[in-house]
């Protein structure tokens, strides 16, 4: 069974500096992936990034990259230059090694202070 | 291009009342999802379809929820009757992909309050 955790429920960061929002995750698959997704109080879910466990380098998308280390089995999300936008609950979330699962963890609220 | 919409985006609704939720996805996107979403939490699949066939239904309790998808495009989820404890957000996805290995395109949700 896949498992997800995100451990800090809620993250303060001043505006544009740097956060990183942790992601550790539990699966037996020798292949899945990787996602997060950020939900703003609208509530749609927004894609962001996607990381491959067997892509050989770390994802990046404009200010969004994914630190993946394999061997700890984490892939914590970076966001770097943090705007007040970017408050919002952030999720990160798995796919199996069929994708016929796609599992979410907790979610972690950050907030940009101005 | 449109997005995936839902309707409703609120429903207030009395216990043992049935509700229905309504989804249109992105056109051409084969794979529609439906999720739960209880307040703090991440979302949980309820249901996944290829086209018009649900491929992953374990997770929807089907004691009361039941969910269609007819023509392989609009989906609806329902439930009858509705308890305390189904209020949550109900999201729908969809994906062009087959099973999950692709991008999710979420929608807004249909907030359900049970009273």
């Amino acid at each position: 069974a896949q498992k997800i955790t995100q451990t800090q429920p809620g993250m303060f960061v001043q505006e544009k500096e740097a956060v990183t929002l942790d992601c550790t995750y539990d699966t037996s698959d020798p292949s899945y992936g990787l996602f997060w997704y950020k939900q703003p109080s609208s509530g749609e879910m927004i894609f962001l990034i996607y990381q491959g466990s067997y892509d050989q380098q770390n994802a990046t998308e404009g200010r969004y990259s994914l630190n993946f280390q394999k061997a700890r089995k984490s892939a914590n999300l970076v966001i770097s230059a943090s705007q007040l936008g970017d408050s919002a609950m952030y999720f990160c979330a798995m796919v199996d090694n069929a994708g016929n699962m796609l599992t979410f963890g907790g979610g972690t609220r950050l907030m940009v202070k101005p | 291009e449109a997005g995936v919409v839902q309707s409703p985006r609120y429903k207030i609704i009395e216990k043992k009342q049935p509700v229905a939720f309504w989804c249109n996805p992105i056109s051409g996107h084969n794979t529609l999802y439906w999720y739960l979403q209880n307040l703090g939490q991440g979302p949980e699949l309820l249901i996944r379809y290829e086209n018009e066939e649900a491929v992953d239904d374990s997770q929807l309790p089907k004691d009361r929820f039941s969910a269609e998808r007819l023509k392989g495009v609009d989906s609806t989820l329902k439930i009858q009757p509705a308890e305390l404890g189904d209020s949550a957000v109900y999201l729908c996805a969809s994906s062009p992909s087959r099973g999950h290995t692709g991008e999710l395109f979420f929608g807004e949700g249909s907030r359900l309050t049970v009273l």
